[in-house]
């Protein structure tokens, strides 16, 4: 079984500081992770995803996450938030071949000007 | 980029009526889709998978007879909710996936139903 923590599910950054969003992960098989964004009323748009390949995986809009297999974590990180970025932010998690996506509970990312 | 589509994007219908959502693959071919709802600051919950001519595969919980799943084409699959309820009343989203896309799913924009 897979399940997917995001903690925190509302985050607050001020436009131009550091935004941080947390997601830890649980899998018994080397997992497929995804971060993804949605705006309000939209459908989810991929941000970046993990496939076992770089640690470091950059998406787009600035964002990047890094897998960590000691941690079981796959941090969602960007160095400047826009204004742009308020969203709602999810992780994911799936089996390699598998193509389903276990959601975590979402964080809401606010900016404040 | 693969872009899906979803019809409507919103409807508001009587309970005990039937209601049928639409998902479409616009610039690909979708071997894969799937099904979710999504309730009010809630995450995704996968209700079903469907391939193509096959019967869709649905989550334990989901009652099959309920929200009938149809994937006929290789770009267009139909959620049907029979006899709806307001506890029916959600955000339902669709995601196909290619035969050559990989471990990525494309999103639609989401349905909103509300069931009066």
């Amino acid at each position: 079984a897979q399940s997917v923590t995001q903690l925190g599910s509302h985050v607050s950054v001020s436009e131009g500081a550091l935004v941080l969003l947390r997601c830890n992960y649980s899998s018994s098989v080397p997992p497929y992770l995804f971060w993804y964004v949605q705006y309000p009323n939209q459908g989810l748009q991929l941000l970046l995803k993990y496939t076992s390949a770089a640690t470091l995986v950059k998406g787009i809009n600035g964002f990047e996450a890094e897998f960590k297999k000691s941690e079981t974590s796959f941090h969602l990180t960007k160095p400047s938030a826009h204004m742009s970025d308020a969203a709602e932010y999810f992780c994911a998690v799936s089996r390699a071949g598998s193509y389903q996506l276990t959601f975590g509970k979402g964080t809401k990312l606010s900016v404040i000007p | 980029g693969a872009v899906v589509s979803q019809h409507p994007s919103w409807v508001i219908c009587k309970s005990g009526t039937s209601v049928k959502i639409e998902c479409r693959s616009l610039d690909f071919q979708a071997t894969t889709m799937f099904w979710y709802r999504q309730f009010p600051k809630q995450s995704l919950m996968l209700m079903a998978t469907s391939n193509e001519g096959s019967k869709a595969t649905y989550e334990q919980g989901v009652e099959k007879d309920k929200f009938l799943i149809n994937h006929a084409s290789l770009t267009l699959s139909t959620l049907t909710v029979t006899s709806a309820h307001p506890e029916d009343s959600s955000f339902y989203i669709c995601s196909a996936r290619s035969g050559t896309s990989g471990d990525e799913q494309y999103f639609g924009p989401g349905t909103r139903l509300t069931v009066t």
